[in-house]
């Protein structure tokens, strides 16, 4: 499967804790999108990366939200002191050829 | 900023039936994509179909079609035989290279496909 990986699928948190989410796109994408969908909504926009570069984060929600990609092959992002607003669906994307992104299954995260 | 609107929360369509669903969108830009995105119960986002700004001509793939009206910032989708599997959330989508192509979605239309 050469598709959008995403890890873990599913998280359960308490509130305070950090967690961290992992991204794999497509080899050969050198953009990687991430999204915040929560439930009746559409997805969110809260950052992306060309390579290694992040070049847009200020719409990530908070100080909270950071997002790595350290070799331009993977992603991470990080939400740290987790509040109960931050339960959704984060989904990740990366762009191929025509301008489409590919998404992965995403992480759905419950913080109680 | 652009906003991307879907004024139908719900649909239900028959089986085998034509059903179209509405999306408009409000944008300065002249040159942008439009996408429609399939995300069934439970399942990852996939695309359905995509819309380049500067083709007049409608896109089609199989079953699906749009109607892409550009001065009226309209773009609907058009699902044709429509069938048990079409059942999903239906997300419109707007995109273009000032946002580094990053999607702005509508907030969806959920799509029932009744027998």
């Amino acid at each position: 499967d050469t598709g959008v990986s995403q890890d873990p699928r599913h998280k359960i948190t308490k509130r305070g804790q950090n967690v961290t989410f992992r991204c794999d796109p497509i080899s050969e994408h050198n953009r990687l999108y991430w999204y915040r969908q929560t439930l009746g909504q559409g997805p969110e926009f809260l950052t992306y990366f060309q390579n290694e570069a992040q070049l847009e984060k200020s719409r990530l929600l908070s100080d909270r939200f950071s997002a790595e990609r350290p070799k331009g092959s993977f992603s991470t992002l990080e939400i740290q002191r987790t509040e109960q607003g931050d339960s959704a669906m984060y989904l990740c994307a990366s762009l191929g050829t025509e301008e489409t992104q590919y998404f992965g299954p995403g992480t759905r995260l419950l913080v109680l | 900023a652009q906003t991307v609107t879907q004024s139908q929360p719900e649909m239900s369509v028959q089986e085998a039936e034509t059903v179209t669903l509405s999306c408009t969108y409000d944008t300065s830009e002249s040159n942008y994509y439009l996408f429609w995105y399939k995300q069934p119960p439970s399942r990852q986002m996939i695309l359905v179909i995509r819309q380049e700004a500067y083709k007049q001509q409608n896109a089609t793939e199989n079953r699906f079609s749009v109607n892409f009206q550009k001065a009226a910032k309209s773009f609907s989708l058009k699902i044709s035989d429509s069938q048990l599997g079409d059942t999903a959330m239906y997300f419109c989508a707007f995109m273009n290279s000032n946002s580094g192509y990053a999607l702005n979605f509508g907030k969806g239309t959920s799509l029932l496909v009744t027998p």
